[in-house]
């Protein structure tokens, strides 16, 4: 069964220095990854997504993530962390339903805490 | 704004009431879903509709009854709930449910089962 592991449940970082939130994951077959945020009282954004090619994946808000296949994971990063950064973020990979369709399966989140 | 919008924003019930979620999303696309958030666990995924159909049910307790009229419009029919069901209802679309797309998140609702 396809899943993603988030081991941390909060990461501290201060204002511009570099941050890094970890995802792990578990699928059969090619991994198809991807990045939300929540900020407070709101829905998940998308910030982007693993399918093929570069494993370096540019998103929103300067974020970026690296898929590493032999150590299965794809670890959110970002050079310069800003306080607006905070917030919950979410790993995901999408798993098969029947009929050609798709679902996400989500880790538990991480909540990330950028200090002035 | 994502193009996604959930009513109510909050929710408070006795576990005797009857109430309903609404989702409504003007986005033009085809697949639903209904996801609980629940603090500290993975966000659970309960059902996914595409062109109105259903095509999961994820072993979603009977008190917990979709609708999905057309494409735009999703809703989560609650009765009979527990104090254990309280949590965040985030609804999402879509652009067809196939391939690797992005979902577009709704605010959700808080709900708060008493």
């Amino acid at each position: 069964a396809q899943s993603v592991a988030q081991p941390e449940d909060q990461v501290n970082v201060a204002e511009g220095n570099p941050l890094t939130v970890k995802c792990t994951y578990s699928v059969s077959g090619n991994p198809y990854l991807f990045w939300y945020v929540q900020y407070p009282n709101r829905g998940l954004q998308f910030l982007l997504k693993y399918i093929t090619g570069d494993n370096l994946v540019k998103g929103s808000y300067g974020f970026e993530a690296e898929f590493n296949k032999s150590q299965t994971s794809f670890h959110l990063k970002k050079p310069s962390a800003l306080v607006s950064d905070s917030a919950l973020y979410f790993c995901a990979v999408s798993s098969r339903l029947g009929g050609g369709y798709n679902k996400l399966i989500f880790g538990a989140g991480t909540r990330l805490a950028v200090h002035p | 704004e994502t193009g996604v919008t959930q009513t109510p924003r909050h929710l408070v019930m006795g576990m005797t009431n009857k109430k309903s979620l609404k989702c409504e999303q003007h986005l033009g696309h085809n697949a639903m879903y209904w996801y609980k958030q629940s603090a500290k666990k993975p966000l659970e995924l309960m059902f996914v509709y595409s062109l109105e159909e259903r095509v999961e049910n994820n072993s979603v307790p009977s008190r917990f009854s979709p609708e999905c009229p057309n494409s735009s419009h999703l809703f989560l029919h609650l009765h009979t709930l527990q104090p254990e069901d309280s949590a965040l209802y985030l609804c999402a679309s879509s652009p067809t449910g196939t391939g690797y797309e992005k979902l577009f998140f709704g605010s959700g609702t808080q709900l708060s089962v008493l």
